[in-house]
C-alpha cells in the first residue's frame, strides 16, 4: 500500500510570503493529485501531474518521480489561501487513479 | 452547472437506523466515488464506480452498500448505522481516472 507523508502538518505565514508544502510517497505512481479544502469543508482539485511542473496562477506543483516527492508552492501568499492542502496518489504500485490514498493534509494559515 | 450535489447536508441517526446518502453530478462524468473523512485520518475511499453499471470496494467498505442508479447518480446506504460511522461523507466524480470533483459533503452523526 502506498504511504503518503505530507510536511509540514501546520504552517503559518505572513501575507506575501512564498509557501512550500511537501509530499512524499512510498510506491511508484502514474500521477499525483493536489487538492485544497477550505475552512467550510469544500474540496477542490488543484492539480493532477505525472511529471515535471504545472502552474495555475500563483500555485505551482512539481514532481520528481525518481525521488517519489512532490511540492506545492504558493507565491505571494494571501489570507484567502488559508486552507488544508492535501496530496493524493494511487494506492498501489501501478494502481489506477480510481483508488487514491490521501495524505493527512497541511493546514496553512496566512495572516494579513 | 451544479457540479456534484449531495443530500442531506447534515443527519443524526440512532444506532441501528438505516439511511441513504444521495449524490448526483451533471458533468457527464463516468466515474463516481464515496469517501469518508475523519479527524487525523485523511480521506478514505469507501466505494467507487468506474463506469455506469460497475461498483468496486475501496479501502473501508464494511457497513456500506452502494448503487450506481444511472450515469448521474451514485448512492451510499448504511443499513444499520454504528457510532464508528460518524464522519463527514464526500461524493466525487471524474471523467475516467482524471481529476476528481467533490460534492459539499454530508456530516453524519450516529448516537
Amino acid at each position: 500500500k502506498n504511504e503518503v507523508e505530507q510536511s509540514p502538518q501546520n504552517l503559518t505565514a505572513q501575507e506575501g510570503e512564498f509557501i512550500t508544502i511537501n509530499c512524499s510517497y512510498s510506491v511508484g505512481i502514474s500521477a499525483l493529485h493536489w487538492l485544497q479544502q477550505h475552512p467550510g469543508g469544500g474540496i477542490v482539485s488543484l492539480f493532477m501531474l505525472s511529471s515535471g511542473k504545472k502552474k495555475h496562477g500563483r500555485l505551482i506543483a512539481t514532481i520528481n518521480i525518481q525521488e517519489k516527492h512532490s511540492s506545492l508552492h504558493i507565491t505571494a501568499s494571501h489570507p484567502r489561501d488559508s486552507a488544508v492542502y492535501i496530496c493524493a496518489v494511487p494506492g498501489n504500485s501501478g494502481g489506477s487513479n480510481y483508488k487514491l490514498t490521501f495524505g493527512k493534509g497541511t493546514l496553512l494559515t496566512v495572516n494579513p | 452547472n451544479a457540479g456534484v450535489t449531495q443530500t442531506p447536508k447534515f443527519q443524526v441517526l440512532k444506532t441501528g437506523q438505516s439511511m441513504t446518502l444521495q449524490c448526483a453530478q451533471d458533468m457527464n462524468h463516468n466515474s463516481m466515488y464515496w469517501y469518508r473523512q475523519d479527524p487525523g485520518m485523511g480521506l478514505r475511499l469507501i466505494y467507487y464506480s468506474a463506469s455506469e453499471g460497475t461498483t468496486d470496494k475501496g479501502e473501508v467498505p464494511n457497513g456500506y452498500n452502494v448503487s450506481r442508479l444511472n450515469k448521474r447518480e451514485f448512492s451510499l446506504r448504511l443499513e444499520s448505522a454504528a457510532p464508528s460511522q460518524t464522519s463527514v461523507y464526500f461524493c466525487a466524480s471524474s471523467l475516467s481516472s482524471y481529476e476528481q470533483y467533490f460534492g459539499p459533503g454530508t456530516r453524519l452523526t450516529v448516537t
